[in-house]
């Protein structure tokens, strides 16, 4: 139980461009998803948390603008990046917890590269 | 916020041998501090947990061990198998209110040499 997915796996695109990320919870209702972002080496970063059906908190210095997130339904939470530029070039990884839960569970990441 | 710190940065352990990370947090009213396994390339994965009202969780070659009033936690494996070898993230949840909200360690790279 507890699986987390996400698509896709990587992704490279072009500078300007934009670039969906889905993240599913596939055996389970997730009423919070997280998406976090990850350099390499280096820890994970929380970039926003999500609710189903409301707006996504966003953490200090990240651009709501830029990083898009909707939370459709409870098993699908979308990350957006709009107008890629080769600086955003990252692992991101998504997360999701049952309501009331204090377990989060990760999907497997998607390695971006913006050229 | 909360404040987390993880150490050793690296650590390399013989086959069979033991290996301890420990972690130190800032905010008294976390409540839950998981432990991740992270492989290369891939997420995060969840391998033990514990609650502030446990001193001490086991789960076969793993344990995690918290200290409320030194807010430290340490994650324990004994036995090491190469397999063993991966980054590993200790976390705090932020707050007692916001619970699900995590901030993680800096992580350590364990190496299990056979």
């Amino acid at each position: 139980g507890a699986v987390v997915s996400q698509h896709p796996s990587w992704v490279i695109c072009k500078s300007g461009t934009s670039v969906k990320i889905e993240c599913r919870s596939l055996d389970f209702q997730a009423t919070t998803m997280f998406w976090y972002r990850q350099f390499p080496k280096k820890s994970l970063m929380l970039m926003a948390t999500s609710n189903e059906g409301s707006k996504a908190t966003y953490e200090q210095g990240v651009e709501k603008d830029k990083f898009l997130i909707n939370h459709a339904s409870l098993t699908l939470s979308t990350l957006t990046v709009t107008s890629a530029h080769p600086e955003d070039s990252s692992f991101y990884i998504c997360s999701a917890t049952l309501s009331g839960a204090y377990e989060q569970y990760f999907g497997p990441g998607t390695r971006l590269t913006v050229t | 916020g909360e404040n987390v710190e993880q150490h050793p940065s690296t650590l390399s352990v013989q086959e069979g041998d033991s290996a301890v990370i420990k972690c130190t947090y800032s905010d008294s009213a976390s409540n839950y501090f998981p432990w991740y396994k992270q492989e290369l390339g891939k997420g995060p994965q969840l391998i033990i947990d514990i609650r502030s009202n446990v001193g001490e969780k086991k789960d076969q070659r793993i344990a995690v061990t918290l200290n409320k009033t030194a807010k430290h936690f340490s994650l324990h494996i004994t036995e090491t198998q190469p397999e063993d070898s991966a980054v590993y993230f200790c976390a705090a949840s932020e707050g007692f209110w916001s619970y699900g909200k995590l901030t993680f360690g800096q992580g350590t790279i364990l190496t299990v040499h056979p």
